[in-house]
C-alpha cells in the first residue's frame, strides 16, 4: 500500500533532549516536506526537499533540522526541543513540484 | 503570492450536494488550485486540483470561474464521512502548499 509513515505517533519529552521524528515513503517520490499544525495557525511548512541531498527552509525552520540522504526517508530533528515546539507534525511527499501531496498520520509532540 | 478566502464553516444535510467556495483573486495565470481536506485526527488528504476548466474525479468536482478569481469544490452527495476541514490552496513558490484555516464542513444526518 502506498503510504507515508511517521514514527512515533506520540512523543512526550523534556526541554533540551534531542529527538528525531522519522518519515518514510514507499512511492519513490522526489519531493518531501514537513509541516507543523497549531490551533488557529493552520499548517505551516518547516522544511522541504526537492530530491536527495537537496533541502530548503519553509516558513518556520528555526529550531529544526532535516536530512535527505535517501529518497524514501526525510527525518525531522530537534536538537534542543523547547515547549514552543509542542505541536502536531505532518510529513508529506509527492512526485514533484505541484503534484498532489500524500500526508502521514501525524506525530503529536509534547515538550515539557 | 496568491491569497485565498474561504468561509470558516458550512453545514450540509446528508445526501445533499455541497458547494464550498474559495476566492483567490490574486492567483497568477499559471497557478493550479488545489483542494485538500482533513478528517478528524488525520493528515490532510488530496481532493482535486485544476487550472482553468472544470475538473471531476471520484471524490468531487471543481468548478473554476472563467476569470480564475474563485473556485467551488462540489461534493455531489455529502455523507457523514465528508465532515472535515476543506482547504483551498494555490501553490506558493515551489510547491509550498500554504494551508490557511479552511472551511469546516459539518454534515447533518
Amino acid at each position: 500500500e502506498a503510504q507515508v509513515t511517521q514514527n512515533p505517533r506520540y512523543l512526550i519529552t523534556v526541554t533540551g533532549k534531542k529527538l528525531t521524528v522519522t518519515c518514510s515513503q514507499n512511492m519513490n517520490h522526489e519531493y518531501m516536506s514537513w509541516y507543523r499544525q497549531d490551533p488557529g495557525l493552520g499548517l505551516r511548512q518547516i522544511y522541504y526537499s526537492m530530491n536527495v541531498e537537496v533541502t530548503d527552509k519553509g516558513d518556520v525552520p528555526e529550531g529544526y533540522k532535516v536530512s535527505r540522504k535517501e529518497k524514501r526517508n526525510f527525518p525531522l530533528i530537534l536538537e534542543s526541543p523547547s515547549p514552543n515546539q509542542t505541536s502536531l507534525y505532518f510529513c508529506a511527499s509527492s512526485l514533484g513540484t505541484l503534484s498532489p501531496l500524500h500526508f502521514g498520520n501525524g506525530t503529536r509532540l509534547t515538550v515539557t | 503570492d496568491a491569497k485565498t478566502t474561504q468561509p470558516n464553516s458550512m453545514e450540509s444535510n446528508e445526501e445533499e450536494p455541497v458547494h464550498l467556495p474559495c476566492n483567490h483573486s490574486t492567483i497568477s495565470g499559471t497557478d493550479y488550485i488545489h483542494w485538500y481536506r482533513q478528517l478528524p485526527s488525520q493528515g490532510p488528504e488530496y481532493v482535486i486540483h485544476g487550472l482553468t476548466s472544470n475538473v471531476n474525479n471520484r471524490m468531487a468536482s471543481l468548478a473554476i470561474a472563467e476569470d480564475r478569481k474563485s473556485s467551488t469544490l462540489i461534493l455531489h452527495r455529502a455523507t457523514l464521512r465528508d465532515a472535515a476541514v476543506y482547504y483551498c490552496i494555490p501553490p506558493y513558490n515551489n510547491n509550498d502548499m500554504r494551508f490557511g484555516a479552511g472551511t469546516r464542513l459539518t454534515v447533518k444526518p
